[in-house]
Formats: C-alpha cells, structure tokens, sequence
C-alpha cells in the first residue's frame, strides 16, 4: 500500500537555529499538509499546498514557517528559527482528488534545546 | 467555527468489554467526519468515514454512525482486543468553505487488558 514517509523520524535541534523537515508525499496525490501535535494535546492544521503554492494558513504558520516542493517528489517543512515552543510531532499528509481522507505519514518528533 | 470534542482518556478496558469512545462536533455547513487511530510509534491511520447524516462507517469491528440531530459521531466496538490500544481521534472537514483541512478533536487514550 503506498505510503507517505517521513524524515527524520526524531530531530533534536538548539533554540534558533532553522530546521527542515522532509515528506515525500504518495506519487499521484496532488494535495499536501502540514500538521503538528504538541504533547498531549490536539493535532492542529498547520498548512495546505495545492498546485505549487499555499491553499490555507492557520495563525501557527507565521513567518518562522515556509512550505516548499522542491523537485516534484520531496515536500519540506521549514522552521527559520526554532522556539522551544515548536517541540512537536510533526505530520504529513498527502491526498487525491475527490478522497474523503488523507494518507499521514509516521511523523517527525521535533525538539528543541 | 468548527469544533471536534471527545471525550477524555485513558480509557481501560478488559479484552472483549465493549467500547465507545464518544465524540460531538460544531460546524457550519455539512461537514464530513472521520475517526483516525495512532497505535504506538506510528502516524495517523484512517479508521472510517461518515460523508452525510446517517451513514455509518465501519472498519476493523469498529463502527460510527453519523447523527446530525445531535451532532455526535460516536466511536462503537463490540469485542475489543489488547492490538486495539491507540490513540483514537475524531475529527471533521467542513465543505461549507474552500478547505480541506481535518479539525481533530483532543484524541482519547485506549488501553485494552488482557
């Protein structure tokens, strides 16, 4: 069954320095997600990514944040300067036209110093 | 706007009790909703579906019956087994806007016993 993989799956970071994290989406799926899931609590919508550019926003997703598909395959996570606050589970996720549901990857686990 | 309340956890259960994870939700328009199961160390898993009133989603055993008269989207098993413990979250995305983004409830805790 395809898959949407994460990398790292842990990623240990100091405060203020800029992270990235990696997905590679499933192949023919053309729209894609950011989620986080501080400890404990809820998972929260970060971003979507449609057609090459952002779709929609949440307030967590200010300009610390950027989103971006390199090369068609990968889709990145960047996080310019990291807070202590950003410690999280990180998501993935990718889906088809017309699919209720997403597939989400196995998640990367951020945190920082 | 759109809310996702579950209930809290953990909820302990011998094998074989019989669960129900409840879940109600607040939303503009004719939301879709979603019941997603995190077993330990994995990501987020699909475990059924409900697009319109009435339907009921099933999976694995599990069902959820899609009520809007009391805007609920209630987690059913039978016969839970001790591979059953997760994380289960619900979740909804409203079509009302142009959006497809899951709002998730807080997720509830299930640790079956054997």
């Amino acid at each position: 069954e395809p898959e949407v993989t994460q990398t790292p799956s842990h990623q240990v970071t100091q405060m203020g320095q800029e992270v990235i994290l990696r997905c590679v989406p499933i192949s023919n799926h053309l729209y894609f997600y950011w989620y986080r899931q501080i400890l404990g609590q809820k998972v929260e919508f970060l971003v979507s990514f449609y057609n090459n550019e952002i779709s929609e926003k949440s307030e967590i997703f200010d300009d610390q944040f950027s989103v971006e598909r390199p090369d068609g395959s990968n889709f990145t996570l960047k996080i310019r300067s990291t807070k202590l606050e950003d410690s999280a589970m990180y998501f993935c996720a990718s889906q088809t036209e017309g699919d209720y549901g997403y597939t989400f990857g196995s998640g990367t686990r951020l945190t920082v110093v | 706007g759109n809310s996702v309340t579950q209930m809290e956890g953990p909820v302990t259960l011998s094998e074989e009790a019989f669960l129900t994870i409840n879940c109600t939700y607040t939303a503009t328009g004719y939301p879709s909703l979603f019941w997603y199961v995190q077993y330990p160390g994995e990501g987020l898993q699909l475990l059924l579906k409900a697009t319109k009133a009435d339907d009921k989603g099933s999976n694995k055993g599990f069902e959820a019956t899609y009520r809007k008269e009391t805007t609920s989207f209630h987690l059913e098993k039978g016969s839970v087994q001790v591979s059953d413990s997760a994380v289960y979250f619900c979740a909804l995305r409203n079509y009302g806007g142009a959006t497809n983004k899951l709002i998730f409830g807080t997720g509830t805790l299930l640790a079956v016993q054997p």
